[in-house]
């Protein structure tokens, strides 16, 4: 059972666009939400995260918002840069040490 | 932000060889860290979850005395995989949680850049 989930495996988005990532969960004791950058053959890079006491949180050209009725988060980034093309996953914890992983979406910026 | 290394980045070893990993938290303290495991277009698998000074949390399906887990100190955890075989081969990552920070940051991973194992 997928706990948490990107349902979209790839995104193309042009470049200078906004891009919206989408990931769902379904454990309602998750309380903070984590995306990560990951390029191929290299460790995920911590991107944003966001508390459930809040529903948006940003930082420069990532905004994270979250819809806990939903049980949705996504992450919007605007302009999007040819360097953003990277597997993006989106990662949840109930206040543990785990965090639960999508399964990532591919996100290709084109020129 | 925090810093993580692993070494080796990338190995080759032949069938039934041992090989270890390390991985370091260099400029915080790390009360735990993680291995985590990717296939090929698949998501990270966590295998293993270390508090210094204790004994490695397996996940289910992970073999613990293939996959064996030291973590000695606030910032070194290791991997060894003992007698690999080719299905070993694949891309290992780990990850360190700080120690002391408050939250949210506590919550936050910090992941090394992965070693490439190839079993020959």
């Amino acid at each position: 059972d997928q706990q948490v989930k990107q349902n979209s495996p790839s995104l193309s988005v042009q470049e200078g666009r906004i891009s919206i990532l989408n990931c769902d969960y379904t454990n309602s004791m998750f309380d903070y939400f984590l995306w990560y950058k990951k390029y191929p053959a290299e460790g995920p890079t911590f991107l944003i995260s966001i508390s459930s006491i809040k529903d948006k949180n940003e930082d420069g050209r990532f905004t994270v918002f979250l819809n806990k009725s939903a049980k949705h988060l996504s992450l919007h980034i605007v302009p999007s840069q040819p360097g953003d093309s990277a597997v993006y996953f989106c990662a949840a914890t109930d206040s543990g040490y785990q965090l639960i992983w999508g399964a990532g979406t591919k996100l290709i910026i084109k020129p | 932000g925090a810093v993580v290394s692993q070494h080796p980045s990338r190995v080759i070893c032949k069938s039934g060889t041992s090989v270890k990993i390390e991985c370091r938290s260099l400029d915080f303290q790390a009360t735990t860290m993680f291995w985590y495991r990717q296939f090929p277009k698949q998501s990270l698998m966590l295998m293993a979850t270390s508090n210094e000074g204790s004994k490695a949390t397996y996940e289910q399906g992970v073999e613990k005395d293939k996959f064996l887990i030291n973590h000695a100190s606030l910032t070194l955890s290791t991997l060894t995989v003992t007698s690999a075989h080719p299905e070993d081969s694949s891309f290992y990552i780990c990850s360190a949680r700080a120690f002391g920070t408050s939250s949210p940051d506590q919550e936050t991973q910090y992941f090394g850049p992965g070693t490439r194992l190839l079993v020959l």
